[in-house]
């Protein structure tokens, strides 16, 4: 079975600059989730979607981040314009309700803001 | 909302020794501890989890157990070897699964 796959894996810009990441979550699994993982700390979520549909955004900063995952499968994080502070990795991971609450990451994508 | 606290942050094991890492949370809701593995350059991988029901979990070398009355709950690695080095988190969740992190301790496994 294939995992959560995720690109690009490293993405460096100047601020105020945008950026856009995407995740193709494993096969079946209707929930998809993002994270932000900020050196040397665990990852924190950013937004939960249940199909295509957002269950959970309340820590995704709306002024500059937003998400979409339009057709229940894959999802893209965008950062618009983007902060020194943004800088980590972003990590997507999906589960399978029906098979219980574990989530599978992918390998993540590092942002670099110059 | 949730709080996860870890410690220790940086563990040095000789190989063969135990590694304990432990954790506490804030709220009495979760029910749902998974522990995380992270090697670098990599995303973190579910190694184990343990439900609320149960007190005690073990997978071959590697054990977790869970205390809801104190709100703690501890990973044991027996034996350690050279690729147990990794950065080790633990997460608690409540009904709707969403995970909260600790800060991660790094192990490493002398030779």
């Amino acid at each position: 079975e294939a995992g959560v796959a995720q690109s690009p894996r490293y993405k460096i810009i100047e601020k105020r600059q945008s950026v856009a990441f995407w995740c193709n979550p494993i096969s079946g699994h209707a929930t998809l989730y993002w994270y932000q993982q900020i050196l040397g700390q665990g990852p924190k979520l950013l937004i939960q979607f249940q199909n295509n549909g957002v269950v959970d955004d309340s820590q995704l900063p709306k002024d500059r981040f937003s998400a979409e995952r339009l057709k229940g499968v894959d999802s893209t994080l965008k950062i618009q314009p983007a902060k020194l502070e943004d800088s980590a990795v972003y990590l997507c991971a999906s589960s399978s309700r029906l098979q219980g609450p574990d989530q599978y990451f992918g390998p993540g994508t590092r942002l670099t803001v110059l | 909302g949730e709080n996860v606290e870890q410690h220790p942050s940086t563990l040095s094991v000789q190989e063969g020794d135990s590694a304990v890492i432990k954790c506490t949370y804030s709220d009495s809701a979760s029910n749902y501890f998974p522990w995380y593995k992270q090697e670098l350059g990599k995303g973190p991988q579910l190694i184990i989890d343990i439900r609320s029901n149960v007190g005690e979990k073990k997978d071959q070398r590697i054990a977790v157990t869970l205390n809801k009355t104190a709100k703690h709950f501890s990973l044991h690695i027996t034996e350690t070897q050279p690729e147990d080095s990794a950065v080790y988190f633990c997460a608690a969740s409540e009904g709707d699964y969403k995970l909260s992190f600790g800060a991660g301790t790094t192990v490493t496994v002398r030779a």
